[in-house]
């Protein structure tokens, strides 16, 4: 069965310094997400993408955050200068675009990043 | 703004008994629900959804849920707990437009006991 896969599974990084998060989502998805979930809260929505452009964010996702599908299968988060409050598990996840509301969304195993 | 209420962070129950998980929703419109679960160290895979066709699901696993809209409940059951159904649980809610954002419930972490 076709996943959602995600590298790295363990990412440590010093405050202010960049990361890349990746995500290869399932081959014929057309929509992708990024979801964080900070130790001990819910899990929170990010940003939404399709057709190459950001379809919908959330007030999290500030000037610090940017995603980019840079090739056919890579979907990308990258943390400009990485905060303390960044560390968090991040779920990438994607979904066909065909069903219409209420479809379901597969999601990846997480990266959990630590910014010390 | 739709949003997500789980009623218990834990349940514990013996192996063998019923489970039931509570969910409530508040949504402006007619939702899509969701039930996820994941185990450690796994994603987020999911167990059942509702989305306005029959309002008793069944899932993956021997789960099932109903959606109660008087009660704008969607709490979920199994009538025998197995060891492995220890995990954590979220209840969650599309946003506007079906496409975007799903809003997460709190989760609910379920014990199994032999």
């Amino acid at each position: 069965e076709p996943e959602v896969t995600q590298t790295p599974s363990h990412q440590v990084t010093q405050m202010g310094q960049e990361v890349i998060l990746r995500c290869v989502p399932i081959s014929n998805h057309l929509y992708f997400y990024w979801y964080r979930q900070i130790l001990g809260q819910k899990v929170e929505f990010l940003v939404s993408f399709y057709n190459n452009e950001i379809s919908e964010k959330s007030e999290i996702f500030d000037d610090q955050f940017s995603v980019e599908r840079p090739d056919g299968s890579n979907f990308t988060l990258k943390i400009r200068s990485t905060k303390l409050e960044d560390s968090a598990m991040y779920f990438c996840a994607s979904s066909t675009g065909l069903a219409g509301g209420g479809e379901t969304q597969y999601f990846g195993p997480g990266t959990r990043l630590l910014v010390l | 703004a739709q949003s997500v209420t789980q009623l218990d962070s834990h349940v514990s129950v013996s192996e063998g008994t019923p489970v039931l998980l509570r969910c409530n929703y508040s949504s402006s419109y007619s939702p899509s629900l969701f039930w996820y679960v994941q185990h450690p160290n796994k994603g987020l895979q999911l167990l059942l959804k509702y989305t306005s066709a029959a309002t008793l699901v069944k899932g993956i696993n021997g789960f099932e849920a109903e959606f109660k809209k008087s009660e704008t409940s969607f709490h979920l059951t199994k009538p025998s707990a197995h060891m492995s159904d220890a995990a954590e649980y979220f209840c969650v809610v599309s946003g506007d437009g079906g496409y975007n954002k799903l809003i997460f419930g709190a989760g609910t972490r379920l014990a199994v006991h032999p």
